[in-house]
């Protein structure tokens, strides 16, 4: 059985850097590709961009590019998600997902709190 | 951006009754679109993908129809362990983009 785990909750100051992390394990052959998914406080979802696990391929939300960085180590068969400078409107939870025929399996999530 | 529209954003309804939830899409695409459902404090799970195809492990209550525009999530018989906001999601087209998400209530 496919399993996301994802690192834990991270509390930083508006313009310091970020890398959260997300881990597959067992049966992650039905798909390479890991998305990031974004819920704000209260509020609904929102894809940020996925990356190949194999040949770092991604696709990013113009929404979200150029102020996260998405990367991979395939080598742990892990997802990066990275921010250079935070601000406080990234406070949300981030969430991986394995991406196959949709997003089937869900890591339990990262919250982010970005506060002065 | 193709924009998903759902309707209702919230309703409310009794054990047993038949709910329907919608999701327009502001483009065609064909039936790439899934149905998460999120109860509070919890992760998202997949329901439907490809429009109308039953996640594994899902229970047989939960349906998807339509394609190109619109599109449907029906729940037959709702239970109590189906109070919870639901997501639409289209594939076909980058930016992936959800609908705004449909609360479903205790009346």
């Amino acid at each position: 059985e496919l399993q996301l785990v994802q690192s834990g909750a991270e509390v930083r100051k508006p313009g310091e850097s970020l890398k959260i992390s997300c881990r597959a394990s067992g049966d992650i052959l039905r798909s390479n590709w890991i998305s990031w998914v974004r819920q704000m406080p209260g509020k609904g979802l929102e894809w940020m961009g996925r990356i190949d696990l194999t040949d770092s391929d991604t696709k990013y939300n113009p929404s979200f590019q150029g102020h996260v960085t998405i990367s991979t180590d395939d080598t742990v068969n892990s997802a990066f998600l990275h921010w250079s400078s935070l601000k406080p409107s990234d406070t949300a939870i981030y969430y991986c997902a394995l991406t196959w025929r949709a997003f089937d399996s869900w890591g339990q999530g990262t919250l982010v709190t970005v506060s002065s | 951006a193709i924009q998903l529209t759902q309707s209702p954003s919230s309703l409310s309804a009794s054990v047993g009754d038949r709910v329907t939830i919608t999701c327009r899409a502001s483009q065609g695409i064909a039936n790439a679109i899934a149905w998460y459902q999120q109860k509070p404090g919890k992760v998202p799970k997949l329901l439907i993908y490809d429009a109308s195809s039953l996640e594994d492990g899902v229970t047989s209550r939960f349906s998807g129809s339509g394609s190109g525009t619109d599109f449907t999530l029906t729940i037959s018989s709702l239970q109590p362990e189906d109070f919870a906001t639901y997501y639409c999601q289209q594939f076909n087209d980058y930016p992936w983009t959800f609908g705004q998400g449909t609360k479903v209530d205790i009346k």
